[in-house]
């Protein structure tokens, strides 16, 4: 069964701040994908990345995925209020039929 | 217009009953998926179907029985429902699977009494 490890799981900052959080598998995947969920809404992809060491710029979000493709980063600078949420990641699992895993997530709190 | 769109948003029921779920989708997509989130938000994948056929069935016990009708349509039947049953079920889409994007609905949360 691949796994993802996301760290950390609770993440409370003041406005302003920097943060990163982390994806960590021992398997590979083709491609990771990055979701934010908000209450009550399901999650809304921010970006996939697909090739190993490959680097994606969503305006103040840095998403990385790893040379070996077991893992990415998600960097984000000058926190806002508005960045609050649950940040998912999801990997596409390799061969046979093709899903998504994802990791338990990572609850962001951006305090003004 | 919503893209993905699921019904009911809550749904509470005593336990050894029967509920229904249903989701339909207006982006011409092919795949579609069932996702069950428990009380500590962890997303797992439970069927997909691509143009109403089953690809992924993710051990989920018996009582659950997906149905598409067509490829806009996934709904999701569930029997003898039980405590353990309660969580939120998302329905998504995407164009062919894979690394596609997926599209999620709102979710349904399910309570069972």
């Amino acid at each position: 069964t691949q796994l993802l490890e996301q760290s950390p799981q609770f993440l409370s900052i003041q406005e302003g701040e920097n943060l990163t959080v982390y994806c960590n598998s021992s398997s590979v995947f083709s491609s990771l994908q990055w979701y934010r969920q908000e209450p009550g809404e399901g999650p809304v992809l921010l970006v996939t990345v697909v090739t190993g060491g490959e680097v994606k710029k969503l305006k103040r979000l840095t998403f990385q995925f790893g040379d070996a493709r077991k893992d990415s980063s998600l960097h984000i600078t000058a926190a806002q209020p508005g960045d609050t949420g649950l940040y998912l990641c999801a990997g596409e699992t390799q061969g046979g039929s093709e899903k998504l895993v994802f990791g338990k997530g990572t609850k962001l709190t951006v305090n003004p | 217009d919503t893209a993905v769109s699921q019904t009911p948003k809550y749904l509470v029921t005593q336990m050894g009953n029967d509920k229904s779920i249903k989701c339909e989708q207006n982006l011409g997509h092919d795949t579609m998926y069932w996702y069950k989130q428990d009380s500590k938000k962890f997303l797992k994948i439970m069927f997909s179907y691509n143009n109403k056929e089953l690809i992924i069935n993710e051990t989920v016990p018996n009582r659950f029985s997906p149905k598409s009708p067509d490829k806009a349509h996934l709904n999701l039947h569930i029997n003898s429902l039980e405590l353990g049953d309660s969580a939120v079920y998302f329905c998504a889409s995407s164009p062919r699977g894979g690394k596609e994007p997926q599209h999620f609905g709102d979710g349904t949360r399910l309570s069972i009494l």
